[in-house]
Order: structure tokens, then sequence, then C-alpha cells
């Protein structure tokens, strides 16, 4: 079991779906990421929802938007997917703030397959 | 220059033997080293943080930081076959943004 909660595990769409991904945690953390993982590449940073800002890689299109309810919930709106857009989607939590040195827990992660 | 860069491997180590997994970065200020080992299709797990020069050990895996060679390496004594997986270095650098190496795929043969 992991401290970071994601929502579905699996999920197929069409291209003109609209979807969300859901993730949660629940260790009082106070930084939580989105990460896009295509197969055997490292995880490629997409969002960092921190002190209640959010920062964006400008290299994501914008048919993903990130919604971030409160500090423990950091959701992915999908809309308008393109088949390229299949990977697994890696949500994680990290104890931000100066002098923090620790490392990032993640979720079990979302297969997203585009069809 | 990549910012965290390691060798994609493949890499492959009898049963019994050590694994030696080896990372450099770029910035010299970093402060925190991180190992994940990554099953195929699964989501990185933490196995081993290290954040002052020299070894760390915590059961069969060690990690080693040279802040001065901007180097940290894996090793996995006694490897197992439950060993084989992709084992991806992770840097905190300057601003607290994370960068991963492109990962090392190990094979543990039995």
């Amino acid at each position: 079991d992991t401290e970071v909660t994601q929502t579905p595990k699996h999920l197929v769409m069409g291209m003109t779906n609209k979807k969300s991904l859901k993730c949660e945690q629940h260790m009082g953390h106070r930084a939580m990421y989105w990460y896009k993982q295509k197969a055997k590449k490292p995880p490629e940073l997409m969002f960092v929802y921190s002190y209640e800002k959010l920062s964006i890689n400008e290299s994501v299109p914008s048919r993903f938007s990130p919604e971030c309810p409160n500090s423990s919930l950091l959701n992915l709106h999908l809309h308008a997917l393109q088949p390229e857009d299949s990977a697994l989607y890696l949500c994680a939590s990290s104890q931000e703030g100066a002098g923090t040195v620790g490392g990032y827990t993640f979720g079990s992660g979302t297969r997203l397959t585009v069809v | 220059q990549k910012e965290v860069e390691q060798n994609s491997g493949p890499l492959s180590v009898p049963e019994g033997a050590i694994a030696s997994l080896n990372c450099t970065y770029s910035d010299r200020v970093s402060q925190s080293f991180f190992w994940y080992r990554q099953y195929s299709g699964k989501s990185p797990e933490l196995i081993m943080s290290i954040y002052s020069n020299g070894d760390k050990e915590d059961g069969r895996f060690t990690a080693q930081l040279n802040k001065a060679s901007q180097y940290v390496s894996l090793l996995i004594r006694d490897s197992q076959p439950s060993d084989s997986a992709t084992y991806l270095c992770a840097v905190k650098m300057t601003g607290n943004q994370f960068y991963f190496g492109t990962g090392t795929s190990l094979t543990v043969i039995p």
C-alpha cells in the first residue's frame, strides 16, 4: 500500500473524451507533482503544486490541466488527448520547504491508453 | 550536458554477485541524492537516500556519495532475481528541483 493514492489504475479513453486522474496524499506533505513516463524513459515533470502555487512545465500541452482542490489533492484533467499521450502517469508528494532534504513518495500510477 | 547521467545498461549479473550502479550529476551544490527501483509497469519505489559523503548501508544495499567528484553509486550485494528492475538515480538540485537519470536496467541471472 502507498500513502499516495491514485485513481484509476488503468484508463482507456477516446480522443474526444474528457476524463480526470485523481491523486491524494495523507502525509501532510506540502508539495505534489504530476509526472508522465513513457516506456523505458525516466519520469518527466508536468506540474508542481507547492505552497499553494502551481508551476507548469511549459512543454506540457494545454489538453492537460491540473486542479488542486486542497493541499492533499492534485487532480489532472484530460481533454482531447492524442494517442502519443498514452503513458504511465505518476503522482508524487514531498515535504518541501527550506532545509528539507527528503525524496518523493510516488503513487502506484495510472496507465493511460488513448485510442 | 544532462543534469543527471546514468549508464542505461542493460547490466547483467549472476545471482549472488554484487551489482554496481553509477550516476553523475551536474549541480555541484546538490545536497540530496536518491535511488529508486522501478519494476516494469510499476511506479518508482525509494530504496536509498544519501546526503553526506561516504557510504550508507541498508541491508544488501549500499549507497556511496562523492560530492567532489559529483558521483553517487548504488551497490547491491548478494543480488537476487527479484532485484531485476530499472534503477533510477534522482538528485534534488538548487531550488528543490528533482532531476532523474534515464535509469539503469539490471537483470540478475539465476
